[in-house]
């Protein structure tokens, strides 16, 4: 039973791009949030998508979009990087039904900006 | 505003010592507190959760234990072993939304 998959493990861009990370969830499971970490820091919630749709969103600005496809996997979009983006990106799996269903995490996506 | 505040930052105990890590909420809407650990490169796991019907839940080695009135909860780790040596984060959120709010991290070593 695979667990939640990202891609890719590590990434560098430059100030100004744009990115694109992937997240397929547990099999199963039909919800997936995103989570920023930074360095020595606890995740911080981006958003959560269900149903492809998003459903909530934490504090962070519209340069961070994302998607989620009919198969629940999902991506995450940042467009004109800041330094400040430099991050562990965590992509989050669980079930809906039932409310506060454990999350799966994955291993994260580490980007770099230069 | 941090919705979850945990400390310390950082932990040493001798091997068969036991880890204590402690939490602090202020939105009483919370009423799902999970534990997570992270290894270097890794995702967080889930290790144990509580809701606040009950003030103690222990799996294994691992114990929370939970203060409604005081807004507090902490994970108590029995006969510590160097495996054990982690980031050990908190977490909790509102039913039915998903969205959880982590503390800062408590990194702990244990010492063989």
């Amino acid at each position: 039973d695979a667990g939640v998959t990202q891609s890719p493990t590590h990434l560098i861009k430059t100030r100004g791009q744009q990115v694109t990370l992937r997240c397929s969830p547990k099999s199963g499971h039909d919800t997936v949030s995103w989570y920023q970490q930074a360095l020595g820091q606890g995740p911080q919630f981006i958003f959560q998508y269900y149903e492809e749709e998003e459903r909530q969103r934490g504090n962070f600005p519209d340069r961070f979009s994302g998607h989620q496809f009919p198969n629940y996997s999902s991506e995450l979009n940042v467009n004109a990087l800041l330094l400040g983006d430099s991050a562990l990106y965590l992509c989050a799996s669980s079930l809906k039904v039932g409310g506060n269903q454990p999350q799966h995490f994955g291993d994260g996506t580490r980007l770099s900006i230069l | 505003q941090q919705q979850v505040k945990q400390s310390p930052q950082s932990l040493i105990v001798q091997k068969g010592g036991i880890s204590i890590i402690n939490c602090a909420y202020e939105n009483t809407a919370f009423d799902y507190f999970p534990w997570y650990q992270q290894f270097p490169g890794k995702g967080p796991a889930l290790l144990i959760a509580i809701r606040p019907d009950v003030s103690e839940k222990k799996e294994g080695r691992f114990t929370i234990s939970f203060n409604k009135s005081a807004k507090q909860f902490s994970l108590h780790i029995m006969d510590s072993q160097p495996g054990d040596s982690a980031t050990y984060f908190c977490a909790a959120s509102m039913d039915n939304f998903n969205k959880f709010y982590f503390g800062s991290g408590t990194k702990l070593n244990v010492k063989p």
